[in-house]
């Protein structure tokens, strides 16, 4: 099946500090990949849609240029988190649709990164 | 209201016990749904996704009633593997957006 590989898969950083993370789809095709966010006890939130080749469409309330996504591949997509602050340390998972399948069968999620910023 | 709505539990049950778990969806217009499992500090992973004329995998019963806007997961024989979080996840848009719950924790004990 589908297979999405995300790295880190944790990082530590220091306040002020940028982070990428990358996500990379490695038997398919994504012209889209989402990127979530989630807290401690808390839901996946999308953050961002990123499509390949274009600028990522974002969610309200989350600042565009706080967390730069670059989608320059059809098998590459980039979240970097700009002047990181506490408050941003927080599990993030991009995910990936292999349109060879169908429906939820279809989305595969990488397999996180947990930021610790410090 | 949420898009999307669970129950957080947790639901603790002993090995072997049946457990249901519930969740509602505010948007009409949905048009797919799933289940998916979270293990502690993982990537959510497909379960299994909901027919309207419900489905069954496993020790697994999945239902989805359109004119009430819920689904339901039915776990049967439970497994102390079956621990972790159990989320809904909506779709409204043909395999563009999905939605997710915030997840209904499940621990199986001995």
């Amino acid at each position: 099946g589908a297979v999405v590989s995300q790295h880190p898969s944790r990082v530590i950083c220091k306040s002020g500090t940028s982070v990428k993370i990358e996500c990379r789809s490695l038997d398919f095709q994504a012209t889209t990949m989402f990127w979530y966010r989630q807290f401690p006890k808390q839901s996946l939130m999308l953050m961002a849609t990123s499509n390949e080749g274009s600028k990522a469409t974002y969610e309200q309330g989350v600042e565009k240029d706080k967390f730069l996504i670059n989608h320059a591949s059809l098998t590459l997509s980039t979240l970097t988190v700009t002047s990181a602050h506490p408050e941003d340390s927080s599990f993030y998972i991009c995910s990936a649709r292999d349109l060879g399948f169908s429906g939820g069968k279809g989305y595969t999620f990488g397999s996180g990164t947990r930021l610790t910023v410090v | 209201r949420k898009e999307v709505e669970q129950d957080p539990g947790p639901f603790n049950v002993p090995e072997g016990a049946t457990v249901a778990f519930n969740c509602t969806y505010s948007n009409s217009a949905s048009q797919s749904f799933f289940w998916y499992r979270q293990d502690c500090r993982k990537e959510p992973k497909l379960l299994m996704s909901v027919y309207s004329s419900g489905n069954e995998d496993g020790r697994f019963t999945a239902q989805l009633n359109r004119a009430s806007q819920y689904i339901s997961l039915l776990i049967r024989d439970s497994k102390l593997s079956d621990s972790a979080t159990y989320l809904c996840v909506v779709n409204d848009n043909y395999g563009q957006n999905f939605v997710f719950g915030p997840g209904t924790r499940l621990s199986v004990l001995p």
